[in-house]
């Protein structure tokens, strides 16, 4: 079945520490993949999506992620957290002729200052 | 620039009862989506559609229906109210394989 694992269900991190949330992806062809963030009592948004192409995709907020086809991995990377980092991120990945997007279980990430 | 609008943003709901959950978009996308938020469980389909006139059911599609009203409205409905449908839900929509824009979601407790 075509899925997308978080390992991690919480990570915590000092403010000003780089950041690394994992992502792992099965599906039959290479997805369209993606990460979301969400913030309390928010709906979901965009941070970055690949598509096909360089591996390092940078999104908003200074998140950059790897798509790694040897891992099966993209997992989502910051140099410097800042405690507004703090918030739900999900997975997600898009593939067959359907391309309905589907979420892994999320991160949340804990911001220490 | 509305996006994705859904309403009512909170409901409570008496066991047995039924209501519906509205969502419109209006970026002209063909997909529309249904997702349950639960913790620890991240987002899980209940319903898509992906194209004005079809539906189909996603994971977890037991408990609810949908109409595909036209291209921008996309509805769920709970017929008669249980506990387990206690949620968040979240209406979604996208050209396929495109990212999904999102609605800001309904709060949703069954009593």
């Amino acid at each position: 079945a075509q899925s997308v694992t978080q390992p991690d269900i919480h990570i915590t991190v000092s403010e000003g520490a780089s950041l690394e949330l994992r992502c792992n992806y099965s599906y039959g062809a290479t997805p369209y993949l993606f990460w979301y963030v969400q913030s309390p009592g928010q709906g979901l948004q965009l941070l970055l999506k690949y598509f096909s192409g360089d591996t390092l995709v940078q999104g908003i907020k200074g998140f950059e992620a790897e798509f790694k086809r040897s891992q099966s991995s993209f997992n989502l990377r910051k140099p410097s957290v800042h405690w507004s980092d703090a918030a739900e991120y999900f997975c997600a990945g898009a593939s067959g002729g359907s391309y309905i997007p589907t979420f892994g279980r999320g991160t949340s990430l804990i911001v220490h200052p | 620039n509305a996006g994705v609008t859904q309403t009512p943003k909170f409901q409570v709901l008496k066991t047995g009862q039924s209501m519906t959950l509205q969502c419109a978009q209006d970026m002209n996308h063909n997909s529309m989506y249904w997702y349950r938020q639960d913790p620890g469980m991240g987002l899980r389909l209940i319903y898509y559609s992906a194209s004005e006139g079809t539906t189909d059911k996603g994971e977890v599609p037991n408990g609810y229906n949908v109409s595909r009203l036209n291209k921008r409205e996309f509805s769920l409905r709970l017929e008669s109210a249980a506990p387990s449908q206690t949620s968040v839900y979240f209406c979604a929509s996208s050209d396929a394989g495109d990212r999904a824009f999102f609605g800001q979601g309904t709060r949703l407790t069954v009593v």
